[in-house]
């Protein structure tokens, strides 16, 4: 597709459940961005995907979030033992780099999937 | 650490008002800034954005500038319309990730 894909849209589960979300970024963009937006609050960051680089995961909240990416395709972020606090949007982003210089800050978002933890 | 603050919303205003979203930063250094508008059930897209220090951005009639004395980016346009309705966030670069602040909802009304 033309732009970034997120799946599923909305997504209700039970507290204590695992939960996984799936990004596909635009194709070609290297770089790939989770963030977390809860009602009334900012997007927060939480992880970061560049090519075969190490991603930084700083803004991943505790060890019950995780996230994987296959190669520079689809990203699918899981959350284990959901918590009601976690209820958020999570947003995906891609990026394109290119050679020898740094993403221009243009991400391009996706329509997010809306977790609610019951 | 780094932070971008934005005025609460909603701003409600009425077609051909003039609009001002402020924006405010705390940032080491001088970041790239951004406005990126996300319109009512679509992702957030860039608006606009500035480099460096004095540098206005600009788009659709939006504009916003870099300035270092104030740490601000206010976003500004002369005459909105009921088009312009969305969710408007201001962000700063640091590193290779982009901070955002929390949103500010106008409504734009015939």
């Amino acid at each position: 597709g033309a732009g970034v894909s997120q799946s599923p849209s909305n997504k209700v589960t039970e507290k204590g459940k695992d939960v996984e979300l799936r990004c596909d970024p635009i194709s070609g963009h290297t770089a790939l961005y989770w963030y977390r937006q809860r009602l009334g609050q900012g997007l927060e960051f939480l992880i970061y995907f560049q090519g075969n680089s190490a991603p930084d995961k700083s803004g991943l909240p505790s060890d019950r979030f995780s996230a994987e990416r296959t190669g520079e395709s689809v990203s699918t972020l899981t959350i284990q033992r959901t918590q009601q606090e976690d209820s958020a949007v999570y947003l995906c982003a891609s990026s394109l780099w290119t050679s020898g210089s740094r993403p221009t800050g243009e991400l391009f978002f996706g329509e997010g999937s809306r977790l609610t933890v019951l | 650490g780094d932070s971008v603050t934005q005025m609460e919303g909603p701003v409600t205003l009425s077609e051909e008002a003039f609009l001002t979203i402020n924006c405010t930063y705390t940032a080491t250094g001088y970041p790239s800034l951004f406005w990126y508008v996300q319109y009512p059930g679509e992702g957030l897209q860039l608006l606009l954005k500035a480099t460096k220090a004095d540098d206005k951005g600009s788009n659709k009639g939006f504009e916003a500038t870099y300035r270092k004395e104030t740490t601000s980016f206010h976003l500004e346009k002369g005459s909105v319309q009921v088009s312009d309705s969305a969710v408007y966030f201001c962000a700063l670069r640091r590193s290779d990730k982009l901070i955002f602040g929390t949103g500010t909802r106008l409504q734009v009304f015939p």
